[in-house]
């Protein structure tokens, strides 16, 4: 099975702004993986942020983006908030199959 | 507004049985990918399942192969995941996540004598 690597960790200054990038064992991430991002605050459920690549959902703030950069995938943050501390998973399908990231965990300080 | 509820989980002693259900409201469940995540206390998410819109094919990790089935009840908009052989390492809180992008909140299942 396939393995999707994220930064285990990054930092951010409050207005600032940070890239979390998805990658993939088997090669370069296309849209075809339909890379999806999540949020996933302490006893929280995790929601999604972005899905199939760029898509976002009603609820993401206008403050994240997701993109294909450098052969992964990747999600922006412009303008970092406190509440913004959290972390972060992606996803990837495989003909099917699915896979996570390990997760990055975002703080902002 | 979407919804999806799971429910079934419970404590339970190895190699026992469980099955999970998740109802899903708001969107129309038939046309989507439905999946079972997974996530170990303390750990990160772990996708363990999924169907495809009429149920003709699903998918699993390697972990859960020939001990966990997925299925799903469109009329109901239901999904479910029926464990079986279940094992100390199984413990976890168990999502349902949509094609979509929408989740539940979880139910938790720990196996342990």
């Amino acid at each position: 099975q396939a393995v999707v690597t994220q930064e285990p960790s990054l930092t951010v200054s409050p207005g600032g702004t940070v890239t979390l990038t998805c990658g993939s064992s088997t090669g370069a991430v296309t849209s075809g993986h339909y890379p999806y991002w999540f949020q996933q605050k302490p006893g929280q459920a995790p929601r999604t942020l972005v899905y199939h690549t760029s898509n976002k959902h009603s609820w993401t703030p206008a403050r994240f983006s997701g993109s294909l950069l450098g052969g992964k995938a990747a999600l922006t943050l412009s303008g970092a908030q406190p509440e913004d501390e959290a972390e972060y998973y992606c996803l990837l399908v495989y003909s099917g199959t699915v896979v996570f990231g390990g997760g990055t965990k975002l703080t902002v300080l | 507004e979407v919804q999806l509820v799971e429910s079934g989980g419970a404590l339970v002693q190895p190699g026992g049985y469980l099955r999970l259900s998740c109802a899903a409201s708001g969107f129309i469940f038939s046309t989507d990918w439905m999946n079972w995540v997974r996530q170990a206390p303390g750990k990160g998410l772990e996708w363990v399942a999924n169907i495809n819109p009429d149920g003709s094919a699903s998918f699993y990790v390697d972990s859960v192969k020939g001990r966990f089935t997925i299925f799903r009840d469109n009329p109901k908009n239901s999904v479910y995941l029926e464990m079986t052989s279940l094992r100390p390492d199984d413990t976890a809180v168990y999502y349902c996540f949509s094609g979509g992008g929408y989740w539940g909140q979880g139910t938790p299942v720990t196996v342990s004598s």
